[in-house]
């Protein structure tokens, strides 16, 4: 079965410094897709980065880039130069036909 | 181009009584998905429809809940009737269609029906 798995439920990071949050899967699946999403308080999900499982280079995306590590099943999110519009929700996703998010963690950038 | 649609953005009902979410999709998407969000959690999918027809509802509790997406674009979530526990976020999100790859699999998502059940 499917498994997303965020063991971070806060972190705080100073503004413009980086910081990574974690995200490991579990499936038996070869061919899937890893997704992160950014939730502010306002409640819209956010598209952030995409990881195919195929893709030999790691995802990036502007400040944001995924550091997938397959053979350990890890797909850990870099937001580079923190700032303060950064804090929120940050939720891994996992899609195989159909989609499972992890729980989720709450970034706090301070100044 | 138009984001995902959805309506109403706030509901507050009392338990035993019926309510329904509607849902527009982005033009050209084929997949449609409705996720249920409780407060402090990641969203939960409910229902995904590939067109009209259904991919996956293994997670839709449906001695009460019922979603449909006639002529495949639109599309109605119903509770009936709701209990406390159905108190979260509704929200729908949008695809090209699935597993094929990053254009194709990304979701959008609309800004969620907010639920208060009393």
């Amino acid at each position: 079965a499917q498994k997303i798995t965020q063991t971070q439920p806060g972190m705080f990071v100073q503004e413009k410094e980086a910081v990574t949050l974690d995200c490991t899967y579990d499936t038996s699946d070869q061919s899937y897709g890893l997704f992160w999403y950014k939730q502010p308080s306002s409640g819209e999900m956010i598209f952030l980065i995409y990881q195919g499982s195929y893709d030999e280079q790691n995802a990036t995306e502007g400040r944001y880039s995924l550091n997938f590590q397959k053979a350990r099943k890890s797909a850990n999110l870099v937001i580079s130069a923190s700032q303060l519009g950064d804090s929120a929700m940050y939720f891994c996703a996992m899609t195989l036909f159909k989609t499972i998010f992890g729980a989720g963690t709450r970034l706090f950038v301070k100044a | 181009e138009a984001g995902v649609a959805q309506s109403p953005r706030y509901k507050i009902i009392e338990k035993r009584q019926s309510v329904a979410f509607w849902c527009n999709p982005i033009s050209g998407h084929a997949t449609l998905y409705w996720y249920q969000q409780i407060l402090g959690q990641g969203p939960k999918l409910l229902i995904q429809f590939q067109n009209n027809g259904v991919v996956d509802d293994s997670q839709l509790p449906k001695d009460r809940f019922s979603a449909e997406r006639l002529k495949g674009v639109d599309s109605t979530l119903k509770i009936q009737p709701a209990k406390l526990e159905d108190s979260a976020v509704y929200l729908c999100a949008s695809s090209l269609e699935t597993s094929g790859g990053i254009e194709r699999d990304t979701q959008y998502f609309g800004p969620g029906t907010r639920l208060t059940v009393l």
